[in-house]
């Protein structure tokens, strides 16, 4: 059985850019969630859909966006980049929507630079 | 506010040596505890969920408990590929899929 998927998983940016990050969850999983991984906040909860609809939203400003398409894949963009934007971006891939388990992809890289 | 605090924030132990990690939470209605394992440059592994205070789960050297107030994962008789980042995670109630993470144990096991 296939893992979570995310491409790319290396991205080099400069200040001001946008970027698209795409996710793929494991197959029969329909929701999925976003989270941003630094050194100094460790792991941010970004969003979370379920059905093509944003269940949740995490603490971040409205540069970062993101959608859900009718095969449960997923694409997060940031707009205008700044560079604390450098993180690992994790993709979560999980059955429902509550008390099941999440399954991480690899992660994006983004560097900003 | 929901809450998570992991300690301590690194651990070095022998290979063999047992130990304990600890995960203390606050939050508003508990749908359930979660740990992950994860090494450097990659995803979170996923290792156990708890649901209940007394509950317990294992699998190999770890073992997971729940009270509720706080989680520990005890390593018996660690080997050297048990190192790795130990992170705790909790799910509130009305909050859909949304993850509550710790700042996270760097376990690293000498042979």
């Amino acid at each position: 059985k296939a893992g979570v998927t995310q491409t790319p998983r290396y991205l080099i940016k400069t200040r001001g850019q946008q970027v698209t990050l795409s996710c793929s969850p494991i197959s029969g999983h329909r929701s999925v969630s976003w989270y941003q991984q630094t050194p100094g906040q460790g792991l941010q909860f970004l969003f979370e859909y379920f059905s093509e609809t944003q269940r949740n939203k995490g603490n971040f400003p409205g540069r970062f966006s993101g959608r859900q398409f009718s095969n449960s894949r997923s694409e997060m963009n940031v707009s205008t980049l700044e560079l604390g934007d450098s993180a690992l971006y994790l993709c979560a891939s999980q059955r429902g929507t509550t008390g099941n388990e999440q399954f991480f992809g690899p992660g994006t890289r983004l560097t900003v630079l | 506010e929901d809450q998570v605090t992991q300690s301590p924030e690194a651990l070095r132990l022998q290979e063999g040596e047992s130990s304990s990690l600890n995960c203390s939470y606050t939050v508003s209605g508990l749908r359930g505890l979660f740990w992950y394992r994860q090494d450097p440059g990659k995803g979170p592994e996923f290792l156990f969920t708890l649901y209940s205070a007394g509950e317990e789960k294992e699998k190999e050297r770890l073992k997971a408990t729940l009270t509720k107030k706080e989680s520990f994962l005890h390593i018996t008789a660690p080997k050297p590929e048990d190192s790795a980042t130990y992170l705790c995670a909790v799910q509130a109630n009305n909050q859909g899929g949304k993850l509550i993470f710790g700042q996270g144990t760097e376990l690293s096991v000498k042979p």
